[in-house]
């Protein structure tokens, strides 16, 4: 597609529950990252592929969070178990290839709350 | 800690009025700079970046922003802002990879 797509555009999960979020990155863009951004905050990072594998997932914030790209083109950010302080909006990013000199393509991001 | 701090967290202007947002970070060594503008309701668009020569960037929209390496500062300017400026704005570093974001400023424009 034209764009970063990410669905659902927003999610309500009640506690305990386990969310899936989902995103289509740009056809052919090799790196693909996950955000997180927290209200009345900037994004912060989550974690980074390249193609299928997944380079850094040092800003994944406990173990409940878990992501995958398993053929390199879509990507589900998993979180189990949902807290409340998960409540956010999930960025995901696409780069044609990693690094500052291309251009990063973001998505709308799905707001998750958690009641 | 190593951050990216933007000022103001909300700035009223009336349209025609300049605009300046203030943006400072803290990582040494090579950065590279960024502002992004988020329109309600739409994704995260690159302003403009910067990464090396001229220290005046010119971006998308009459936007403007000069690194000033000694003060560790990159801010945002245009000359006379307008009702469609309404949004949020960040500043960002990346550095190898990864984006470090300020918290934003939401900028609105009274028509």
């Amino acid at each position: 597609g034209a764009g970063v797509s990410q669905s659902p555009r927003y999610k309500v999960a009640k506690r305990g529950q386990d969310v899936a979020l989902r995103c289509d990155p740009i056809s052919g863009h090799v790196s693909l990252f996950w955000y997180q951004q927290a209200l009345g905050q900037g994004p912060e990072f989550l974690t980074y592929f390249q193609n299928e594998a997944q380079l850094d997932k040092s800003g994944l914030p406990s173990d409940r969070f878990f992501a995958e790209r398993p053929e390199g083109s879509v990507s589900t950010l998993k979180i189990q178990r949902t807290q409340q302080e998960d409540s956010a909006v999930y960025l995901c990013a696409s780069s044609l290839v990693a690094g500052q000199d291309y251009g990063y393509t973001f998505g709308s991001g799905t707001r998750l709350t958690v009641v | 800690a190593q951050s990216v701090s933007q000022h103001n967290h909300h700035v009223i202007l009336s349209e025609a009025a300049s605009l300046e947002l203030g943006c400072n970070y803290s990582y040494g060594g090579t950065v590279n700079l960024f502002w992004y503008v988020q329109y309600p309701g739409q994704h995260l668009q690159l302003l403009l970046k910067y990464f090396s020569g001229d220290p005046l960037v010119k971006g998308i929209k009459g936007f403007e922003a000069e690194f000033i390496k000694s003060k560790f500062s990159f801010n945002l300017r245009k000359p006379s802002v307008q009702w469609s400026d309404t949004a949020e704005y960040f500043c960002a570093v990346n550095r190898v990879i990864k984006f470090y974001f300020g918290s934003g400023t939401k900028l609105n424009v009274k028509p």
